[in-house]
């Protein structure tokens, strides 16, 4: 169950847009739609921000938007602010009946 | 308003075992099935193990396979982690989640587990 792969760190400045990707194989993020991603602040739980690919829960704002195309999956946040700052997480299911969660990507707003 | 509250974390040594609990609220329990996610201090998060809503299916991930349980009690609105043969590292948060969609879409507060001599 290896880790999917995220960058480490991601910025950029007030009301711009930025990209995550998370990449895995054929055996996860490509053989399923079950992508999700996560937000979280220091000291808190992870949050729910994507499912199912591109699928927004009820008030998350719209600034957030989930794709994926072959076994990579981004997360774009538009119109940043600086309460978006955290860390990232991806997650897929996978062929062997689990879930894999990327290593994490930091969010940082200059 | 979906709760989830974990807890039976502290401090254990090598070889030890705990007992991790988690309560939830605001939802019909059994109509979803339940995780746990880890999450050692300054580390990712770590998809631990999942049960559907009957405890039919039941999955783990390799590095605890073997030595954790989990088991869910319907009447009690609880679930549960049994971690046996704890190592330095398992220390780390572990959070209860609820499963819907193909994602975790609600979690607890997270209890810590610290595993030490």
């Amino acid at each position: 169950q290896s880790a999917l792969t995220q960058p480490a760190s991601v910025s950029g400045s007030p009301g711009q847009s930025i990209t995550i990707s998370c990449t895995g194989t054929s055996s996860d993020v490509g053989g399923y739609n079950y992508v999700s991603w996560y937000q979280q602040h220091p000291g808190k739980a992870p949050k729910l921000m994507i499912y199912e690919v591109s699928y927004r829960p009820s008030g998350v704002s719209n600034r957030f938007s989930g794709s994926k195309s072959g076994n990579t999956a981004s997360l774009t946040i538009s119109g940043l602010q600086a309460e978006d700052e955290a860390d990232y997480y991806c997650s897929s299911y996978t062929t062997s009946s689990t879930w894999v969660f990327g290593g994490g990507t930091k969010l940082t707003v200059l | 308003e979906v709760q989830l509250v974990e807890s039976g974390g502290g401090v254990v040594r090598p070889g030890g075992s705990l007992r991790l609990s988690c309560a939830a609220s605001g939802f019909t329990f059994d109509d979803f099935g339940m995780s746990w996610v880890r999450q050692a201090p300054g580390k990712g998060l770590e998809w631990v193990s999942g049960i559907t809503w009957n405890g039919g299916v039941i999955g783990y991930g390799d590095s605890v396979k073997g030595r954790f349980t989990i088991s869910r009690d319907n009447a009690k609105k609880s679930l549960y982690l049994q971690m046996n043969s704890l190592r330095v590292e398992d220390t780390a948060f572990y959070y209860c989640a609820r499963d819907s969609s193909g994602s975790k879409d609600n979690w607890g507060q997270g209890t810590l587990v610290t595993v030490s001599s």
